[in-house]
């Protein structure tokens, strides 16, 4: 069966540092693999999501992940964090033509000034 | 163009009772899924509608059912409520790609 682990539950940063997240799958073929981003009380926004082709892959607000087949990761990466990433961040994965999500339990980021 | 909608914003019911949560996709998407997200978890997949028809079905009891209509918007019904169902609800959308778009949510307690 498919599944996310997010090893990091909880992750603190100051400003302006660098920052990456950390997800990895279980699945026997390539899936497609989502970042998403929630803020308290909020939906769900898409950062970025692999599908094929270029295993890195550039998103909204400033993030990017690589994929790496060799070790079943989808790490998400950030140059200099702000203080409005603050936030919980899902890894999922889609696998089948079915279009289901299945997700990590999320890391929640905090932003110190 | 509106994104995803879901109603009400949220709900208090009580153990016993029956919801029902409402849904409109994005505009051009025919796809529909419901999560339920319970404090400090990951989404859980209910299940996903398309031509009117339930595609998929999570690990979840015949309690939790579901409509989508000839307009694509969507239904979940919760019959019989527990207090275990307390939980952010989440409508997704998509049109043949694998990228959903979330709408803000229904909380529902129950009390």
């Amino acid at each position: 069966a498919q599944s996310v682990t997010q090893p990091d539950i909880h992750i603190t940063v100051s400003e302006g540092a660098s920052l990456e997240l950390r997800c990895n799958y279980s699945y026997g073929a390539t899936p497609y693999l989502f970042w998403y981003v929630q803020s308290p009380g909020q939906g769900l926004q898409l950062l970025l999501k692999y599908f094929s082709g270029d295993t890195l892959v550039q998103g909204i607000k400033g993030f990017e992940a690589e994929f790496k087949r060799s070790q079943s990761s989808f790490n998400l990466r950030k140059p200099s964090v702000h203080w409005s990433d603050a936030a919980e961040y899902f890894c999922a994965v889609s696998a089948g033509n079915n279009r289901k999500l299945i997700w990590g339990l999320g890391t929640s980021l905090a932003v110190n000034p | 163009d509106a994104g995803v909608t879901q109603s009400p914003t949220h709900l208090i019911k009580t153990r016993g009772q029956q919801v029902t949560l409402r849904c409109s996709p994005k505009s051009g998407h025919d796809t529909v899924s419901w999560y339920q997200q319970a404090l400090g978890q990951g989404p859980q997949f209910i299940f996903q509608y398309y031509e009117e028809e339930e595609r998929q079905r999570g690990n979840f009891p015949d309690r939790f059912s579901g409509h989508q209509f000839p307009n694509y918007s969507s239904e979940l019904n919760v019959n019989a409520l527990l207090l275990g169902d307390s939980a952010l609800y989440l409508c997704a959308s998509s049109f043949r790609t694998y990228e959903q778009y979330f709408g803000p949510g229904t909380r529902l307690t129950v009390t």
